[in-house]
């Protein structure tokens, strides 16, 4: 079954460095996000990408995150500037058609630990 | 009311037991609904997708109340491998899920 695969698994960077998190959606998949998840909280949005450009982001994604598709296989977030806060697990999803309607499927995570 | 909400447990059941979960959500306009179930530390997985009044899947059954914007899971026959984190997930706008904090279930021999 095609799944959503993201790299690395485990990040650790210094407070104040930039990191980039990346994702290789399902391949016939169309809409792509990121989400996170601070340890014992819930699931939350950060943005949604579609046709090369963001089509929705929440009041989390900030001047601090960027999302692009440098190719046509990658999906990459990237946090500049990182805090302490931004450590949490990273969960990159897409789906064939607009996520309202269609399941989102999630990629293993990427867990980012800011020291 | 919260966009999501639901009851986050401990469910704490026996093997063979019937347990069931709620969700409450608040936009009115949302036509898809969908159950994930987290595994601790894991991404979460599609469980079951609601689209009309219910949707039933083996021993799992989904239905919807949209009238009192209501949610519910059922679980038939639990197993050991049930125990798990179940995520109420609806729709806000076009594409962003918005998730309920989870509800805890530990199935036990």
């Amino acid at each position: 079954e095609p799944e959503v695969t993201q790299t690395p698994s485990h990040q650790v960077t210094q407070m104040g460095q930039e990191v980039i998190l990346r994702c290789v959606p399902i391949s016939n998949h169309l809409y792509f996000y990121w989400y996170r998840q601070i340890l014992g909280q819930k699931v939350e949005f950060l943005v949604s990408f579609y046709n090369n450009e963001i089509s929705e982001k929440s009041e989390i994604f900030d001047d601090q995150f960027s999302v692009e598709r440098p190719d046509g296989s990658n999906f990459t977030l990237k946090i500049r500037s990182t805090k302490l806060e931004d450590s949490a697990m990273y969960f990159c999803a897409s789906s064939e058609r607009d996520g309202g309607n269609q399941p989102q499927h999630f990629g293993d995570g990427t867990r980012l630990s800011i020291l | 009311r919260k966009e999501v909400e639901q009851d986050p447990g401990p469910f704490n059941v026996p093997e063979g037991a019937t347990v069931a979960f709620n969700c409450t959500y608040s936009n009115s306009a949302s036509q898809s609904f969908f159950w994930y179930r987290q595994d601790c530390r894991k991404e979460p997985k599609l469980l079951m997708s609601v689209y009309s009044s219910g949707n039933e899947d083996g021993r799992f059954t989904a239905q919807l109340n949209r009238a009192s914007q209501y949610i519910s899971l059922l679980i038939r026959d639990s197993k050991l491998s049930d125990s798990a984190t179940y995520l109420c997930v609806v729709p806000y706008n076009t594409d962003k899920l918005i998730f309920g904090t989870g509800t805890r279930l530990q199935v036990f021999p």
